[in-house]
């Protein structure tokens, strides 16, 4: 569906854990990308890469950490030092060249600091 | 970086009734201006595009306008229905020639469409 994948659907993480997020496509787009979702907040950039082996910081980097060893995948690691990681993230990919540019996202995982 | 402003956050019209979603951006390179809709406990899913070479553009009953003189482009919905009822997100990409860009997004605007 879609062609991205995220797993798992729900996470459950004790605090003071670091948990890892998997995010794979299939779809041989340069382009991820790592959004968070909270109520009222609508979509905000945790990192993004367009190529294999970069990344970049986006609006609310801090306490996260990615990969990008292979373009499939983009996996993002919450780290302890996130204070509220509680939240719904969203994996994206896209091609990102002039004529086509549209970008789809992964079923969301659902994590919850228990 | 980008910026988009979006609003109004919520909105509630009635069935029938036209949806009007309004949504700025800041960084004048950006040239690539998708629509998003999310049901609840789902993924966005593209639902309309348009791209800085157009003014409009239209699917069936979903429109999009793009101004880029003022920045900001609307997304119209006429002829409502219960189906329609979504958080809606606009976003805004740069240029494949501005580099590194990522896609930008608003806030969402939660529409209602009462029976």
């Amino acid at each position: 569906d879609g062609g991205i994948t995220q797993s798992p659907k729900y996470l459950f993480r004790k605090e003071g854990q670091n948990v890892t997020l998997s995010c794979e496509q299939n779809l041989n787009h340069d382009a991820m990308y790592w959004y968070r979702q909270d109520p009222g907040q609508g979509l905000r950039l945790i990192y993004y890469s367009q190529i294999v082996n970069d990344f970049q910081k986006g609006d609310i980097a801090e306490g996260y950490s990615v990969s990008r060893e292979k373009k499939e995948s983009f996996p993002l690691t919450v780290t302890s030092a996130q204070k509220n990681p509680t939240a719904f993230y969203l994996c994206a990919s896209s091609i990102h060249r002039e004529s086509d540019t549209e970008a789809f996202f992964g079923q969301g995982t659902r994590l919850t600091v228990v | 970086g980008e910026n988009v402003e979006q609003h109004p956050s919520t909105l509630s019209v009635q069935e029938g009734d036209s949806a009007v979603i309004k949504c700025t951006y800041s960084d004048s390179a950006s040239n690539y201006f998708p629509w998003y809709k999310q049901e609840l406990g789902k993924r966005p899913q593209l639902i309309i595009d348009i791209r800085s070479n157009v003014g409009e553009k239209k699917d069936q009953r979903i429109a999009v306008t793009l101004n880029k003189t003022a920045k900001h482009f609307s997304l119209h919905i006429t002829e409502t229905q219960p189906e329609d009822s979504a958080v809606y997100f606009c976003a805004a990409l740069g240029g494949y020639s501005s580099g590194n860009t990522p896609l930008v997004f608003g806030k969402g605007t939660r529409l209602s469409v009462i029976a």
